[in-house]
């Protein structure tokens, strides 16, 4: 089976400053992962995913993830961090072998001004 | 905008009803998923169809059904409604197996 633990149900980041998310995973095979954004009364949108070759992902928006298979976590980061990136994030992995995706519990990001 | 429709946006009902929500997916996508999303237990998978057929279930409830019709859009079926069924409840579709799911704003279902 798998599963999502995201630390942190609420993070809070000063405008400007790095953003780190974190999001580790339990998977018997070789997962795809994804983290996805949701703005206020708004559906989930997908900033970038995993699925195979470069560890490093580039999304949308500036973020990036890193694939740590030793660690078994995905964390999404951000150099800086604006205004607009005030919402809920939620980390998900998938079995490659089927299509259901098992979502975190999110987290939801602050920026302070 | 994902391209997938949801409709009704907001839903207000008493218990023991019944509510039909409607989905439609992006045009191309044969996979469509529901999904509820409460404060307390956050977003959970329900159910699956690809092509008209039933892929896979999650934590759906007895009382809640779903369907894929032949032109793709899907229905989820909520009956005997309770308290507990308040949430929001999302439609995703992608083009198949493993591919990046696509959300519809959602439809809020509040029982009174």
């Amino acid at each position: 089976a798998q599963s999502v633990t995201q630390l942190g149900s609420h993070v809070s980041v000063s405008e400007g400053a790095l953003v780190l998310l974190r999001c580790n995973y339990s998977s018997s095979v070789p997962p795809y992962l994804f983290w996805y954004v949701q703005y206020p009364n708004q559906g989930l949108q997908l900033l970038l995913k995993y699925t195979t070759g470069a560890t490093l992902v580039k999304g949308i928006n500036g973020f990036e993830a890193e694939f740590k298979k030793s660690e078994t976590s995905f964390h999404l980061t951000k150099p800086s961090a604006h205004m607009s990136d005030a919402a809920e994030y939620f980390c998900a992995v998938s079995d490659p072998r089927d299509d259901k995706i098992i979502f975190g519990k999110g987290t939801r990001l602050h920026i302070l001004p | 905008d994902s391209g997938v429709t949801q409709t009704p946006k907001h839903l207000i009902t008493a218990t023991g009803q019944r509510v039909t929500l409607r989905c439609s997916p992006r045009s191309g996508d044969l996979s469509v998923y529901w999904y509820q999303q409460s404060l307390d237990q956050g977003l959970q998978f329900l159910i699956q169809y690809y092509n008209g057929e039933e892929r896979a279930k999650g934590n759906i409830l007895e009382r809640f059904s779903a369907q894929q019709f032949p032109d793709l859009h899907s229905e989820l079926n909520l009956s005997s409604l309770e308290l507990g069924d308040s949430a929001l409840y999302f439609c995703a579709s992608s083009m198949g197996p493993n591919q990046p799911q696509h959300f519809g704003d959602g439809t809020r279902l509040s029982i009174l």
